[in-house]
Parts: C-alpha cells; structure tokens; sequence
C-alpha cells in the first residue's frame, strides 16, 4: 500500500495566518491527490484534485502543489471557517489510502 | 443535488455480520464514470477506505479486509450495501458511503474523487 505522510498533525493558527500542510507518499504518486476538509460531525469534503485543482465552489485561497511524492496544500489567509481537520488520499493504486490528517486550531 | 444516506443498526456483536446499506438519491447507481464506496474513520483516527461497487456491479475491496467484505447493487432501490463478516472491536468505526466520480481535467486529464458522501454511521462492536 501507498502510506501518506502528512505534516504537521496540527498547528495553531490565527485569523488570516497563511498555513500550510504537508503530505509525502511513500512512492511517486503522479499528482493523483486529492485534498479533504473535515468538521467535527461531518463527512470530508473535497476541496483539490489533481493535486492543484480546486473542486468546484472551493474558495481561491486554497491552492495545491508539489509533484512526485511531496504535495502541500495552502490556505492564504485562514478564515473562521476553516479551522478543520484536512487529509490528503492518493489515486494512483489501489488501495486508496489517506493520510492520517492535519488538524488546524485557533491560537 | 446527489445525496447519500446509511443506514443500519449502531450495535454490533463480536463474531457477527455488519450489514449498512446506502441510498442514493439525485443520481442513478447505474450512471457511467460513477463508483459506490465504502469508508470508514475509527474512533480518534484516519480514514480507511474499504472497497467500491462500480455501475455495472465490478467489485474491489481493500486487501486487507477482502475476505471478509462484500458490497453488492440493488438497481431497483438505487441502493447498495456492505456486509462485514466476523467483526471485532477493532472494525469499531462511523461507516461513510461516498461515490467517487472518475472525471475528466483538462490540465490533468483522468481524476477521481469522493465527491459526495453519507452522513456517516456510527457501528459499536460489542457484547
């Protein structure tokens, strides 16, 4: 199975802080990942795919990059509603796996 | 707009048969490029993704549950289901069904992504 790495597990962040997160795959992963936001109580939902490429409806200050096996995912200005836990899952083989998640709180 | 839905007792015994089902509305489970999966997040953890049913009834399950997995189709109900045989404490989970939608991206050409999920459905095992 791929494992994915993610970094931090949390963080601490305030109102408009940029923050950024981590995931590293334990083999080349061709830009097929996927970024998720989870709320306590709620199912994921995706916010990247690709990689880099915002779904539908996502807000622009979140942004994807990296390539091989090290992707980041970035939010430019943290808004309230983005205090969350965000996990990052790989396509390219099967099993789909995902990272064991980023969670990121108020400072 | 595509809504999931589980459903399926929150009580499980060790030893015994975990059965959820999932109803799809706003879509068709026989629409091309669509996949119905199974994931499931243990208390405190990360997700593990189980296995999916495609539109035309093609299984794949995670390797490390597969003999005890099966998910199956019910066209007619626009429905489908998960059955987990032997469960212990450690199967003890909220079970999120999710379809994964294999799309096309100009940039990047083939993607996949669980674009819709369940609410999710707490299963306790124990006596």
């Amino acid at each position: 199975d791929i494992q994915m790495t993610q970094s931090p597990s949390s963080l601490s962040a305030s109102l408009g802080d940029r923050v950024t997160i981590t995931c590293r795959a334990s083999e080349g992963i061709s830009h097929n990942l996927v970024w998720y936001q989870q709320k306590p109580g709620k199912a994921p939902k995706p916010l990247l795919h690709a990689a880099s490429r915002l779904q539908s409806g996502v807000p622009s200050r979140f942004s994807g990059s990296g390539s091989g096996t090290d992707y980041t995912l970035t939010i430019s200005s943290l808004q309230p509603e983005d205090f969350a836990t965000y996990y990052c899952q790989q396509y390219t083989t099967y099993p789909w796996t995902f990272g064991r998640g980023t969670t990121v709180e108020v400072k | 707009q595509v809504q999931l839905q589980e459903s399926g007792p929150g009580l499980v015994k060790p030893s015994q048969t975990l059965s959820l089902t999932c109803t799809v509305s706003g879509d068709s489970i026989n629409t091309g490029g669509s996949y119905w999966n199974w994931i499931r997040q243990l208390p405190g953890k990360g997700l593990e993704w189980l296995g999916y049913i495609s539109y035309s009834g093609n299984t794949y399950y995670n390797p490390s549950l597969e003999s005890r997995l099966t998910i199956s189709l019910d066209t007619s109900k626009n429905e489908f289901s998960l059955r987990l045989t032997s469960v212990t404490a450690a199967d003890t989970a909220v079970y999120f069904c999710a379809r994964q939608l294999k799309a096309y991206d100009d940039l990047w050409g083939s993607y996949r992504v669980f674009d819709y999920w369940g609410h999710g459905n707490l299963v306790t095992v124990s006596s």
